[in-house]
């Protein structure tokens, strides 16, 4: 099956610096990317999507200046968490679609991002 | 009021036992519903999509989805202690964006 990795994995940063997390498809290339991020126990909320050579788009209330996407190829979008703060603490999700069907959209295992 | 509901659990049953699983939606333009499983502090992986309304079945797992009703379930026949994970149902709003369920912690005892 498709795969899609991220890193890093995990990751702690201090208040007020950037961070920013890879989300690569290995196997397949994607020709959209989604980024999510969830809560300790709460669902999955798409923070935006990202078109391989195109601006991402972003989901209401989501600040596009303080999460920076890069789909530089058809393999790799990038998320730049600018200037983080504590309440951006969150499990960050990729994921990857291929020929465009709903289904087919793989995830990536995640990102802990805690800030201090 | 959230587009998919889903009751959080935890939901507890002893291996072997059939679990159901169900989410509720309000946005009756949703065409596609899918069932992904979640292991702590990975990424979620597709157990199954179904297109509009009706039933599906692969291996112990079936979805079902009412339209009529706004209701998807998923059902787990001969549970497994490895099946203890959480799952979340998903909808696709347009575009291939999702929208999920707050997921339900499932725990199968030995």
């Amino acid at each position: 099956g498709a795969v899609v990795s991220q890193h890093p994995s995990w990751v702690i940063c201090k208040s007020g610096t950037s961070v920013k997390i890879e989300c690569r498809s290995l196997d397949f290339q994607a020709t959209t990317m989604f980024w999510y991020r969830q809560f300790p126990k709460q669902s999955l909320m798409l923070m935006a999507t990202s078109n391989e050579g195109s601006k991402a788009t972003y989901e209401q209330g989501v600040e596009k200046d303080k999460f920076l996407i890069n789909h530089a190829s058809l393999t790799l979008s990038t998320l730049t968490v600018t200037s983080a703060h504590p309440e951006d603490s969150s499990f960050y999700i990729c994921s990857a679609n291929t020929a465009g069907e709903t289904y087919e959209q793989y995830f990536g295992p995640g990102t802990r991002l805690t800030v201090t | 009021q959230k587009e998919v509901e889903q009751d959080p659990g935890p939901l507890s049953v002893p291996e072997g036992a059939i679990v159901s699983l169900n989410c509720t939606y309000s946005n009756s333009a949703f065409q596609y519903f899918m069932w992904y499983r979640q292991y702590s502090r990975k990424g979620p992986e597709l157990l199954m999509y179904t297109y509009s309304s009706g039933n599906k079945e692969d291996g112990r797992f079936t979805a079902q989805v009412d339209k009529s009703s706004k209701y998807i379930s998923l059902f787990i026949r001969d549970s497994q202690p490895s099946d203890s994970a959480t799952y979340l149902c998903a909808m696709e709003r347009g575009a291939q964006k999702l929208v999920f369920g707050q997921g339900t912690r499932l725990t199968i005892n030995p």
